[in-house]
């Protein structure tokens, strides 16, 4: 099946910086989704972006599908962006909707 | 407000006792999706719904059955259960089986 790697596992801000999360992945995707997993186990969704760029306020996503890649930008980091970061895919191959997972970037925003 | 919704967020329980926890969603979302998420394992799909009376197994599908009587409805069950079913549960939804929406979580512990 579908591989998908995150990178990096862990991150640590002081609050106002930026960062970027990466997610690869092993095969031509149809979806691609971020979410964020917030400490109270809650999955947020952020971003559907198969291809191309999106912003959503502070937050952005680039997906380079022919180069089996997306990245995650969070500028301007505050505490409430703590949390774990997934990238999940799903792949023309696989069946039944299914998203697979990456591994996350658990991130903490200190003051 | 769209929303995917479940019920109980959290529970205890003891093995062999029978459970559901229900799944309701509001949008008309034709595919419909549990997933388990355990440390160091990260999320995998349990069961799949493509549409009202039409399930197929996911992943990890062993220990639990599902039902899709109506559109908006997907129940998990569990007829047995045993510890090694503790975790945190998702039900997903999506129209036309692209970007997915997740309900809340639920957390369940089985002594």
């Amino acid at each position: 099946g579908i591989q998908v790697e995150q990178s990096p596992p862990d991150l640590i801000l002081q609050e106002g910086a930026n960062s970027t999360l990466r997610c690869n992945f092993s095969d031509s995707v149809n979806n691609l989704q971020w979410f964020h997993q917030n400490p109270w186990g809650q999955l947020i969704n952020l971003f559907y972006i198969p291809s191309g760029t999106k912003q959503n306020g502070r937050l952005s996503a680039t997906t380079v599908a022919t180069e089996r890649y997306s990245l995650l930008y969070i500028s301007s980091s505050q505490t409430t962006d703590s949390g774990v970061y997934f990238c999940a895919v799903d792949s023309f191959t696989g069946g039944g909707n299914k998203l697979t997972f990456g591994t996350g970037t658990q991130l903490k925003v200190e003051l | 407000e769209a929303q995917v919704t479940q019920n109980p967020r959290y529970l205890i329980t003891v093995t062999g006792k029978k459970l559901t926890v229900t799944c309701s969603q509001n949008m008309n979302h034709e595919y419909m999706s549990w997933y388990r998420q355990d440390p160091g394992l990260g999320l995998r799909q349990i069961y799949y719904s493509m549409n009202v009376e039409v399930t197929d197994k996911g992943d990890v599908p062993e220990g639990y059955k599902v039902s899709r009587k109506e559109k908006r409805n997907f129940p998990l069950i569990l007829e047995s259960p045993s510890p090694n079913q503790t975790s945190l549960y998702f039900c997903a939804s999506s129209l036309g089986g692209i970007e997915q929406f997740f309900g809340p979580g639920t957390r369940l512990t089985v002594l």
